[in-house]
């Protein structure tokens, strides 16, 4: 069964740094998609980016990029030069690959907390 | 304009009653999803369909029903309510199962 663990309840950085969110997955897979969603203060709910497993590179979205380390089934999120509207609930999700009729689970959020 | 539209956005019953949520994509994709969210368990999944059909459920209780009448709408119905049924629930759509999800803005729904 497809498990999704995030370790950080919260985290507060200051504005215009780079901060990692944590991120662990249990899957029988070999083949599977990682997501990465930001809930914002009002609620909705917004995709962010995506790793796929066969994919080496990791993947990269404006000023979000993933730290995928398959070996260790991990997939960190890393957010440059923060901004006060980074402020959100961030969760990491995952869809096997195998079974196409596997939604996403996802993790128990980090809440991030960008101050001036 | 919201490409997932959810109705209504607050919902108050009262235990015992029946409600409904309404869900509608305009985005043209093919799955549709519900999940729940409250203190407790953060984003649960619920249900998955895929071109009307139930693909994937996670939830133990028949009280909720997902219903789907044509393939950009998926409803859920849940009967004799319960306080523990407080939550928000979110619909989510994508072009294929394999596909990234699109969320709706939810349905607040207090049980009294």
């Amino acid at each position: 069964a497809q498990k999704v663990t995030q370790t950080q309840t919260s985290i507060s950085v200051m504005e215009k740094t780079t901060v990692t969110m944590d991120c662990v997955y249990e899957t029988r897979d070999s083949s599977y998609f990682l997501f990465w969603y930001k809930q914002t203060a009002s609620g909705e709910i917004v995709f962010l980016i995506r790793q796929d497993s066969y994919k080496k590179e990791n993947a990269t979205e404006g000023h979000y990029s993933l730290n995928f380390q398959k070996p260790k089934s991990s997939i960190g999120l890393i957010i440059t030069a923060t901004q006060i509207e980074d402020s959100a609930v961030y969760f990491c999700a995952m869809r096997e690959g195998r079974n196409n009729n596997n939604a996403p689970r996802f993790g128990a959020g980090t809440k991030l907390s960008v101050k001036p | 304009d919201p490409k997932i539209i959810q109705k209504p956005k607050y919902l108050v019953a009262v235990t015992g009653s029946e409600k409904i949520l309404i869900c509608e994509q305009y985005l043209g994709h093919n799955a549709m999803y519900w999940y729940r969210q409250s203190a407790k368990k953060p984003l649960e999944f619920m249900f998955s369909y895929s071109y009307q059909k139930l693909m994937d459920n996670q939830t133990a209780s028949s009280r909720f029903q997902p219903q789907s009448s044509k393939k950009n709408h998926l409803d859920l119905q849940i009967t004799a309510l319960k306080p523990d049924d407080s939550a928000t629930y979110f619909c989510a759509s994508s072009q294929n199962r394999a596909e990234t999800l699109y969320f709706g803005s939810g349905t607040r729904l207090t049980v009294l």
